[in-house]
């Protein structure tokens, strides 16, 4: 199957400084890449979703300028936690698809963000 | 308003027995449904269905999908302590993105 990597799996920053999370398709081209976060036993909440060279889709009540995605290439996208704050701590989750059958989505294996 | 709703929410049984798990949907511009296994990273998928009545089979586990009632269930027979996750239940509910919309999950827990 399809392989999608993240970097760093786990992450501890200070509180007012930016992290950046990066997701990467590495067997296939992603035309569109999704962010999710997951509190402790919760279940995942789409937070955007990106197309190679545009801009980035936000759900509703999630800040574009707090979380900064770039979907820069067919197998690269970012994510930018901007002046993290402790209540940013959490379990970000990229997944990919390409033009597979039914949209099917590949997950990363996630980032840990701690704030302190 | 879309959403998906599983059922239960945690679920504890003994090595060998039959588990089923259940999912009900009301989404608009259904596309598909997917079964994904979460234990302490990323989910894994398991199923994507998009017909009704067509059982899909892996090993142990198996799923099947009613459109006409809008439900999905997953069966896992003979389980093991292995199969201790969170099973979680999505909708793909189309347009370009292929937007998915997940369940809560239900907490499996494995007993010896």
């Amino acid at each position: 199957g399809a392989v999608v990597s993240q970097h760093p799996s786990w992450v501890i920053c200070k509180s007012g400084t930016s992290v950046k999370i990066e997701c990467r398709s590495l067997d296939f081209q992603a035309t569109t890449m999704f962010w999710y976060r997951q509190f402790p036993k919760q279940s995942l909440m789409l937070m955007a979703t990106s197309n190679e060279g545009s801009k980035a889709t936000y759900e509703q009540g999630v800040e574009k300028d707090k979380f900064l995605i770039n979907h820069a290439s067919l197998t690269l996208s970012t994510l930018t936690v901007t002046s993290a704050h402790p209540e940013d701590s959490s379990f970000y989750i990229c997944s990919a698809s390409g033009n597979q059958p039914g949209y099917e989505q590949y997950f990363g294996p996630g980032t840990r963000l701690t704030v302190t | 308003e879309d959403k998906v709703v599983q059922s239960p929410l945690s679920l504890v049984v003994h090595e060998g027995d039959t588990v089923t798990l259940n999912c009900s949907y009301e989404v608009t511009n259904f596309r598909s449904l997917l079964w994904y296994k979460q234990e302490k990273k990323a989910p894994t998928f398991l199923f994507m269905l998009t017909s009704s009545g067509i059982e899909k089979k892996s090993g142990r586990l198996s799923s099947i999908l009613d459109k006409k009632e809008l439900f999905s269930i997953l069966n896992i027979t003979a389980t093991q302590t292995g199969d201790s996750a969170v099973y979680l239940c999505a909708v793909n509910y189309g347009g370009s993105q292929g937007n998915l919309i997940f369940g809560k999950g239900t907490k499996l827990s494995v007993k010896p």
